[in-house]
């Protein structure tokens, strides 16, 4: 079965930070272009990062340029965000997707929660 | 930035009917457009992609159409398990952006 499963989320004061993982089954992650989006509590979804298939080509969401840093691991079929100085405004369920040949996002995760409060 | 308007933010219909969502986009694209469903507690599932073509498993009841900046999601008999929220994304420019979603309910 194609799946993805997050983890690493959790409560964080802000200016803190947390490094997620996002780990793939069923299919290679090295041949796919993957991605972060999130979804604050009752609220839309917003694209946060994308990476290349070899990690040479990096792009985020202008509210998290300095603090985010997408990276994978191929041998290990995982993925990862490291967020440091989180707002509260980071708060939300964080998704991670498969970007099909066609660049939509045809395969996503559960998702992992991420609260920074004091 | 493309900035993508979905209307209605509300849609109250009955199973049996047609559904048809827009999604206006701020600036021209091509046809790199995307529709997404959500259901409480379920991450998006893609149903749409390339602005018109059906993803794997996808039902044939939805179709996509659309382009330059207006884009519409057909929902043409509604099953019980279709009311949800739907997104559309862009994926033509960076960053990638999703409208605000429109809320599908029973009637």
């Amino acid at each position: 079965e194609v799946q993805l499963v997050e983890s690493g989320g959790g409560l964080v004061q802000p200016g803190g930070s947390l490094r997620l993982s996002c780990a793939a089954s069923g299919f290679t992650l090295s041949s796919s272009w993957m991605s972060w989006v999130r979804q604050a509590p009752g609220k839309g979804l917003e694209w946060v990062a994308n990476i290349n298939q070899d990690g040479s080509e990096k792009y985020y969401v202008d509210s998290v340029k300095g603090r985010f840093s997408i990276s994978r691991d191929n041998a290990k079929n995982s993925m990862h965000l490291q967020m440091n100085g989180l707002r509260a405004e980071d708060t939300g369920l964080y998704y991670c997707a498969r970007v099909s040949e066609a660049d939509a996002f045809d395969i996503w995760g559960q998702g992992t929660m991420v609260t920074v409060s004091s | 930035e493309v900035v993508l308007t979905q209307s209605p933010a509300t849609l109250s219909l009955s199973p049996g009917e047609r559904a048809t969502l827009s999604c206006r986009a701020s600036q021209r694209l091509d046809y790199y457009l995307a529709w997404y469903q959500q259901k409480p507690g379920q991450a998006p599932r893609l149903l749409i992609y390339d602005a018109s073509k059906r993803a794997t498993g996808i039902p044939a009841r939805f179709s996509g159409s659309g382009s330059g900046t207006d884009f519409t999601l057909t929902i043409s008999r509604l099953e019980p398990e279709d009311f949800a929220v739907y997104y559309c994304q862009q994926y033509d420019s960076s960053p990638i952006t999703f409208g605000q979603g429109t809320r599908l309910e029973i009637k």
